[in-house]
């Protein structure tokens, strides 16, 4: 069964400094990864995902993430963060054939420092 | 209109009692998913669909029930509501036919059995 392990639970970070939230998995076939965030008091908002090809994906808001099949990761980065990036932030995995849906890791709280 | 609707957005609900949530979209998507969230746990799989004829059990299925009444249309009822129920929930949908790069979330149900 696949599973999905974020890190950290709190990631403190200065505000234009850059940041990387973790993300490890767990699965024995080939898998589908994506990042939501979830800003305070809203739903769940796709970041970017990784389906195949390039494994360096780039998304919304400046972020980006690599895919690293060797070391089952998935970090996010991004080089400057601002104060409106403090969210809730999770990782997610889909095994490709396997039963849908999503399972999701335990989230990283992102909170950018003035 | 969001893609994806969420009725009520908010309740409060005594112990024992019967309750339902529901979930529109119009996304023209075929599957739809039913996720509790819960502080430190992330998001958790509660029941898919596949079609309207095509219902299954997700990682914490009990106590929980779901219909689809429509291809547009899934929701999810606690029979009998007990406290650690309380959660937010979430409606997803996804299409097939594009594989499985599109997951839609919507803005949440928080629910709060007392």
């Amino acid at each position: 069964a696949q599973s999905v392990t974020q890190l950290d639970s709190q990631v403190p970070v200065f505000e234009e400094a850059p940041v990387e939230l973790r993300c490890n998995y767990s699965s024995s076939v080939s898998v589908y990864l994506f990042w939501y965030v979830q800003y305070p008091n809203q739903g769940l908002q796709l970041l970017l995902k990784y389906l195949s090809g390039s494994t360096l994906v780039k998304g919304i808001n400046g972020f980006e993430a690599e895919f690293n099949k060797s070391q089952t990761s998935f970090h996010l980065r991004k080089p400057s963060v601002h104060i409106s990036d403090t969210a809730e932030y999770f990782c997610a995995v889909r095994e490709g054939g396997g039963a849908d849906g999503l399972t999701f890791g335990k989230g990283t709280h992102l909170i950018i420092q003035p | 209109d969001a893609d994806v609707t969420q009725t009520p957005r908010n309740r409060i609900t005594k112990t024992g009692k019967r309750i339902m949530l529901e979930c529109s979209q119009t996304k023209g998507h075929d599957r739809m998913y039913w996720y509790r969230q819960d502080p430190g746990l992330g998001l958790r799989l509660i029941y898919y669909s596949f079609d309207v004829k095509d219902i299954n059990k997700g990682e914490i299925s009990d106590g929980y029930s779901v219909s689809r009444q429509a291809q547009a249309k899934f929701s999810l009822s606690l029979e009998s509501a007990i406290p650690n129920q309380t959660a937010l929930y979430f409606c997803a949908t996804s299409d097939s036919s594009t594989g499985y790069g599109g997951y839609t979330f919507g803005s949440g149900t928080r629910l709060t059995v007392v």
